[in-house]
């Protein structure tokens, strides 16, 4: 089975740095991925990592270390538009399975 | 091009009814997924599907709860006498192909079930 690890919550201020980790156990791994969803929304996708390294898009970018089992999302310049619940998720065993999601809370 | 289809977003039922509960995949997507999200929780896997096939269904309650995807039409989750437990939002997501790589897969806006 699967299992990810995740802060359940984090704040920042309007224009900080926040990363979130996520450390996972699973028994088949292609990649990790990571969505966003805001209050009562469709969880949307972010970002996809099946290879060691950072990848970047735009003020998002997420980075993977299949030796270690961890990754991160990292959200630059933080607007007020970003406060929402962020899931990181692997994909193995033919299905995706998610974290228990990160609350970034965003402040002015 | 229409997203994720679900229907209908909001379901009341009392305790002991049935639920029904639809989800139209993206064009071109033959894989449909059902997740469940309690409240300030994640997304709990329960059931993939492709036409006419039940994938995986490990994450699926053994009574009460089923799920199918016919050839012609949408996916529906069925759940059977509810109860005040199965009061959640259920999240259908689809995609091209099976998740073994980069796919990405696509959320309805959800259905949220309540029981009372």
């Amino acid at each position: 089975g699967q299992s990810l690890e995740q802060p359940s919550e984090v704040t920042a201020v309007e224009g900080a740095i926040v990363q979130i980790n996520c450390t996972y156990q699973t028994s088949g791994f292609y990649g990790l991925s990571w969505y966003q969803q805001h209050d009562g929304g469709a969880p949307t996708f972010l970002s996809y990592n099946a290879l060691d390294g950072l990848e970047e898009t735009g003020r998002f970018s997420s980075f993977l270390s299949r030796s270690d089992s961890y990754g991160y999302l990292l959200l630059q310049e933080l607007q007020m538009k970003d406060s929402a619940s962020y899931f990181c998720a692997v994909t193995g065993d033919y299905k995706l399975s998610f974290g228990a999601g990160t609350t970034v809370t965003v402040r002015a | 091009n229409a997203g994720v289809m679900q229907n209908p977003r909001h379901l009341v039922r009392r305790r002991g009814q049935e639920a029904r509960l639809r989800c139209s995949p993206m064009k071109g997507h033959s894989h449909v997924y059902w997740y469940r999200q309690l409240p300030e929780e994640g997304l709990k896997f329960m059931v993939y599907l492709q036409k006419e096939n039940i994938i995986d269904e490990s994450g699926m309650p053994k009574e009460r709860f089923s799920a199918e995807f016919p050839k012609e039409g949408p996916s529906i989750l069925r759940i059977q006498q509810v109860v005040r437990g199965d009061s959640a939002a259920y999240f259908c997501a689809s995609s091209t192909r099976q998740p073994d790589g980069e796919n990405t897969i696509y959320f309805g806006e959800g259905s949220w079930l309540t029981v009372v």
